[in-house]
């Protein structure tokens, strides 16, 4: 079984500079998160959607993050215009919501962004 | 908000000495959940506690969930060199919303 699969891994932009992760977590998990890592730190959570609903983005900027999870399958995570301090690992990780399994978080490989 | 403090940050240990990360929350949490890190990869899951007092044990690991299920440790014996990584503590508050720690950056040296 796939697991959880994310990209680009590596994106170099210029600040300004638009720039948009995908992520295709575990079939038949319906809830998603996107995490963000700086170096030295553990997961900080931008975004929940419980199958295609954003069920918890405060702590996503929303002045310039935006994410959607179309059909409630994928999704996609973008950033506009980024800034030097967006340098981050963006974590996409799945989830099978309910009684059966221990619950854990399945994450993908991340997306490493470095803005110049 | 809620937070989970995990310490320490970093541990140097020979190879063969026991390591010990501990969190911490301020608030009660309903399970509480562990990841490694290793260097350059993504956190994966290593175990989940849910009872108050709950202690879990896998192998060389031991794993304890405090009574008041606000704090937990991980504590692992004769540490090996494929022990290297951060190892994550993640406390699950409402719904489905989990804190994670700064982590603990373990180095062991052979």
């Amino acid at each position: 079984e796939a697991g959880v699969v994310q990209s680009p891994r590596y994106k170099i932009i210029e600040k300004k500079q638009p720039v948009a992760f995908w992520c295709n977590p575990i079939s038949g998990h319906n809830t998603l998160y996107w995490y963000l890592q700086n170096l030295g730190q553990g997961p900080e959570l931008l975004i929940r959607y419980e199958n295609e609903e954003a069920v918890d983005d405060s702590q996503l900027p929303k002045d310039r993050f935006s994410a959607e999870r179309l059909k409630g399958v994928d999704s996609t995570l973008k950033i506009q215009p980024a800034e030097l301090g967006d340098s981050a690992v963006y974590l996409c990780a799945s989830r099978l919501a309910g009684q059966s399994g221990s619950g854990e978080l399945f994450f993908g490989e991340g997306s490493r962004l470095t803005v110049l | 908000g809620q937070q989970v403090m995990q310490i320490p940050q970093y541990q140097h240990v020979q190879e063969g000495e026991d390591f010990t990360t501990y969190c911490n929350s301020s608030t009660t949490l309903s399970n509480i959940q562990w990841y490694k890190q290793r260097p350059g990869g993504h956190p994966v899951f290593l175990i989940q506690l849910v009872k108050s007092g709950e202690v879990k044990k896998q192998k060389r690991l031991t794993f304890q969930f405090g009574e008041a299920k606000k704090n937990s440790s991980l504590h692992i014996t004769a540490t090996q060199t494929t022990d290297v990584g951060t190892y994550f503590c993640a406390g699950r508050g409402n719904f489905n919303k989990f804190y994670f720690g700064s982590g603990t950056k373990l180095n062991v040296k052979p």
